[in-house]
């Protein structure tokens, strides 16, 4: 399987971006990366998912180097409202299937 | 439009009791999962279904069953519950696996005493 390691935590301020990176050194060749957000008492949300380079849509961009050892979700211009954990899920298939352990963004005024 | 439901929202079992934890999902979507998430790890798999009749062992299956027999649910049974198994529970759906995306219930949260 292959290990995802993201931080534990980070912070911000309100309008600031927010990038969170995501490890995966182990990861195979047909596997994709997807970003999810969790608020308390909720079932993870789909963010957005890519395979290679960067994708972009209305809430978010992944960046993912060439090598895609690791993937990067950037939030522009963070609110209060996106106060969550972060998850980055890599694989294709139900045996790689890897969730990270979370980050736990908090933003603030 | 409900997306994924799942029931019950809490519960709390004894030592060797057996429950159903239901899944339920109105999107049409031919791929469901069971995963469970507990404190400082991320969401595990647990069985998945790649269409009705169709089930298969995540990660961490052994201690629950699955059965597929319509699209639109997938229960998840647990039949000698034990404390190892106090977690949260989330069912997802998804269009076409786990390249897709996932859309998860709200979650059961389980207490074995």
């Amino acid at each position: 399987l292959a290990k995802t390691t993201q931080p534990i935590s980070m912070d911000s301020y309100e309008g600031q971006e927010v990038n969170i990176t995501c490890s995966h050194n182990n990861i195979a060749t047909n596997d994709y990366i997807t970003w999810y957000q969790q608020f308390p008492s909720q079932g993870p949300r789909f963010i957005i998912q890519g395979y290679k380079t960067k994708v972009t849509n209305e809430v978010a961009s992944l960046f993912i180097p060439a090598d895609r050892k690791s993937s990067t979700l950037s939030l522009p211009r963070v609110s209060l409202s996106d106060t969550a954990v972060y998850y980055c899920l890599v694989g294709l298939l139900a045996s790689k299937l890897t969730f990270g352990t979370g980050t736990r963004l908090q933003v603030t005024l | 439009n409900a997306g994924v439901t799942q029931t019950p929202k809490f519960q709390v079992l004894k030592t060797g009791q057996s429950m159903t934890l239901q899944c339920a999902q109105d999107m049409n979507h031919e791929y469901m999962s069971w995963y469970r998430q507990d404190p400082g790890m991320g969401l595990r798999l647990i069985h998945y279904s790649v269409g009705a009749g169709i089930t298969d062992q995540g990660e961490v299956p052994n201690g629950y069953n699955v059965s597929r027999s319509t699209t639109e649910d997938f229960p998840l049974r647990l039949l000698s519950a034990a404390p190892s198994q106090t977690s949260v529970y989330f069912c997802a759906s998804s269009l076409q696996g786990f390249v897709s995306p996932l859309h998860f219930g709200n979650g059961t949260r389980l207490t074995v005493t």
